[in-house]
């Protein structure tokens, strides 16, 4: 199973609205209702931003959105804040190959 | 407030075990799935392990024939056994929780062990 496409950067400013993409098959994500995301600070555990493709845990700020679309689920974090300077990663779940992640995105708040 | 804390990494030579643990509080463990994740030196996440709470294992095949996980629930810990190592298992490994018995998404992290495979 390949990992999941995600673009390696995306930037964006303070205040603004970013999407960052999830590509992958019908094999994963165009056939799971399980895609999640995931942030992770440098030296720092991931933390769960996004279940079930449009979920927040309780805690998680309403900036964060998620969404999907066939083969592509997709995060947007919008009013950007220096704090969401992070990777992300995109995670399907997958009956074969359980949890399939992506290559990551790195975002900077300009 | 629920804690997991991996412990058990080292540097290892190639071909060695090593046997990773995490210990959870703060939490009813048997009602949970837990998994491994593990992140090569300035690489993405890459899923290893799970294991349900009925203890159906699964295996990423990377892994397959040289890793084994499993659980203890009266002490509430899961472990990795990891066998034959290579160099490309060097990483940090990350200890998961599921949201709930197999709700495929995990919700709390540990803060990681880090396993060197290295002569």
């Amino acid at each position: 199973q390949s990992a999941l496409t995600q673009p390696a950067s995306v930037s964006g400013s303070p205040g603004q609205s970013i999407t960052i993409s999830c590509t992958g098959t019908s094999s994963d994500i165009g056939g799971s209702n399980y895609v999640s995301w995931y942030q992770q600070h440098p030296g720092k555990a991931p933390k769960l931003m996004i279940y079930d493709v449009s979920n927040r845990p309780s805690g998680v700020s309403n900036r964060f959105s998620g969404s999907k679309s066939g083969n592509t689920a997709s995060l947007t974090i919008s009013g950007l804040q220096a704090e969401d300077e992070a990777d992300y990663y995109c995670v399907s779940y997958t009956d074969t190959s359980l949890y399939v992640f992506g290559t990551g995105t790195k975002v900077t708040v300009l | 407030e629920v804690q997991l804390v991996e412990s058990g990494g080292g540097l290892i030579q190639p071909g060695g075990s090593l046997r990773l643990s995490c210990a959870a509080s703060g939490l009813t463990f048997s009602n949970y799935a837990m998994s491994w994740v593990r992140q090569a030196p300035g690489k993405g996440l890459e899923w290893v392990s799970s294991i349900s709470v009925s203890g159906i294992i699964y295996h990423a095949d990377s892994v397959k024939g040289r890793f084994t996980i499993s659980r203890d629930n009266p002490k509430s810990t899961v472990f990795l056994q990891m066998s034959s190592l290579r160099a490309d298992d060097t990483a940090v490994y990350y200890c998961a929780k599921d949201r709930g018995t197999w709700t495929r998404s995990l919700d709390h992290w540990g803060q990681g062990t880090l396993v060197i495979v290295s002569s």
